[in-house]
């Protein structure tokens, strides 16, 4: 019984590059959530999925920044055109349905731009 | 604008004595208050929850503390051990809404053998 998973776990870019970070959620579970980390601060929500749709997009910085969770496969984070300040860890957790409250974490991405 | 507040951002305690770890919070539409304990390099791992119809719940050596009129909520660990040492994230959510956990900073906790 697999949880969270995420890929990859440690992601170096160059400012300018894009980025990607996969979340695969817990079998059953169809609710999708990213969180940022950034140092010595707590988790920060930035969107909530659910298959083909995004339910809220209200933590995302609205340039650069974009989630998707399609039908098929893993739910993606891109960030495109990378800054300094992307750099962050980034943890995705999944719920069941109508239990959005029992959130479960993955081990994160740790996201650096040089 | 933080809505949820941990303000001591470490404690040091003794092996076999008790932890406390506390938590504020200012949005009294929050019903569901959570804790999660995090490793360096981890993602945060559940450990215990408390609705808001109640006041305490206990888990083992775990045990969340609520108080609604204080906005205030505490987790006690007792006895303390060496193991326990991490990171403590109190979260807070109002369910039916956007499902979304806030977090405070975190508490890093040290267990000293």
């Amino acid at each position: 019984n697999a949880g969270v998973m995420q890929n990859p776990r440690h992601l170096v870019r160059r400012r300018g590059q894009e980025a990607r970070l996969r979340c695969s959620p817990m079998k059953g579970h169809s609710h999708v959530y990213w969180y940022r980390q950034l140092p010595e601060e707590g988790l920060k929500f930035m969107v909530y999925l659910q298959k083909e749709n995004i339910i809220d997009e209200s933590g995302m910085p609205k340039e650069r920044f974009s989630a998707e969770f399609p039908k098929e496969g893993p739910s993606i984070l891109r960030i495109q055109q990378v800054v300094r300040g992307d750099s962050a860890a980034y943890f995705c957790a999944s719920s069941p349905p109508w239990q959005g409250y029992e959130q479960y974490f993955g081990p994160g991405t740790r996201l650096t731009v040089t | 604008d933080q809505q949820v507040k941990q303000n001591s951002p470490s404690l040091s305690v003794q092996e076999g004595r008790i932890s406390i770890l506390n938590c504020d919070y200012t949005n009294s539409m929050f019903d569901y208050f959570l804790w999660y304990k995090k490793y360096p390099a981890e993602g945060p791992t559940f450990l215990i929850s408390i609705s808001s119809i109640k006041d305490k719940n206990e888990d083992g050596r775990f045990t969340v503390f609520l108080n609604k009129s204080a906005k205030h909520l505490s987790l006690h660990i007792v006895p303390s051990q060496p193991g326990d040492s991490a990171v403590y994230f109190c979260a807070a959510i109002r369910q039916g809404g956007s499902e979304k956990l806030v977090f405070g900073k975190g508490t890093k906790l040290t267990v000293n053998p």
